[in-house]
């Protein structure tokens, strides 16, 4: 099993739309987290950081929940220009984790 | 502000020949990695060095191997091509930050190697 898991998608949403993504990840003394958004053919760069408070930037959400062992992102008011892979990241000092990535679609 | 640089950028190589492809930091980062990126398989982890001297196996290590020269260099060896290793390559180091006590991690733009 990964250890850390991302629905793939695609997503496909109407301009404004609210969409959430989720990823599981497995070992419970996971510390870290972060979203990274990586657009087409390019590298993989730092959305947000994802704390145990939540963590609100602008339109984007993150949130962990320990006792289910998952971390979500919201994306509210969708725009076209929202359209990207977005990544999960399990961090430590020592390794970096990666989920597949949830490729997202912003309709117009 | 060059963050982290890989090169080269795309390369096309033939069955059976090497490569090594180059990545350089100047954070001052401790931990360095290769990953390789491929369509709806996300970014699996080649190898990765925590610190200068010490590299170890990731998730799909077969076919690679890696020297981590110094602080600041990780390069990553392609002995034999395959067809099998075609892919996006990035380069990515990180470090625990002072502020926040998380590790921060930054790329590479990437290598799109082609083995024919």
């Amino acid at each position: 099993r990964k250890e850390v898991e991302q629905d793939p998608g695609p997503f496909n949403v109407p301009e404004g739309a609210t969409v959430a993504f989720n990823c599981t990840y497995s070992n419970s003394a996971s510390q870290s987290f972060f979203w990274y958004r990586q657009d087409c053919r390019k590298e993989p760069k730092l959305l947000m950081s994802v704390y145990s408070s939540g963590n609100e930037d602008g339109r984007f959400t993150a949130q962990l929940n320990r006792a289910s062992q998952y971390i979500s992102l919201l994306i509210r008011d969708s725009k076209l220009s929202d359209s990207a892979t977005y990544l999960c990241l399990e961090g430590s000092a020592r390794q970096l984790t990666f989920g597949s990535g949830t490729q997202l679609t912003v309709l117009p | 502000n060059a963050g982290v640089t890989q090169t080269p950028k795309f390369q096309v190589l033939k069955t059976g020949q090497s490569m090594t492809l180059q990545c350089a930091q100047d954070m001052n980062h401790n931990s360095m990695y290769w990953y390789r990126q491929d369509p709806g398989m996300g970014l699996r982890l080649i190898y990765y060095s925590a610190s200068e001297g010490t590299t170890d196996k990731g998730e799909v290590p077969n076919g690679y191997n890696v020297s981590r020269l110094n602080k600041r260099e990780f390069s990553l060896r392609l002995e034999s091509a395959a067809p099998s290793q075609t892919s996006v390559y990035f380069c990515a180091s990180s470090d625990v930050t002072i502020r926040t006590g998380d590790p921060e991690a930054f790329f590479g733009q990437g290598t799109r190697l082609t083995v024919v």
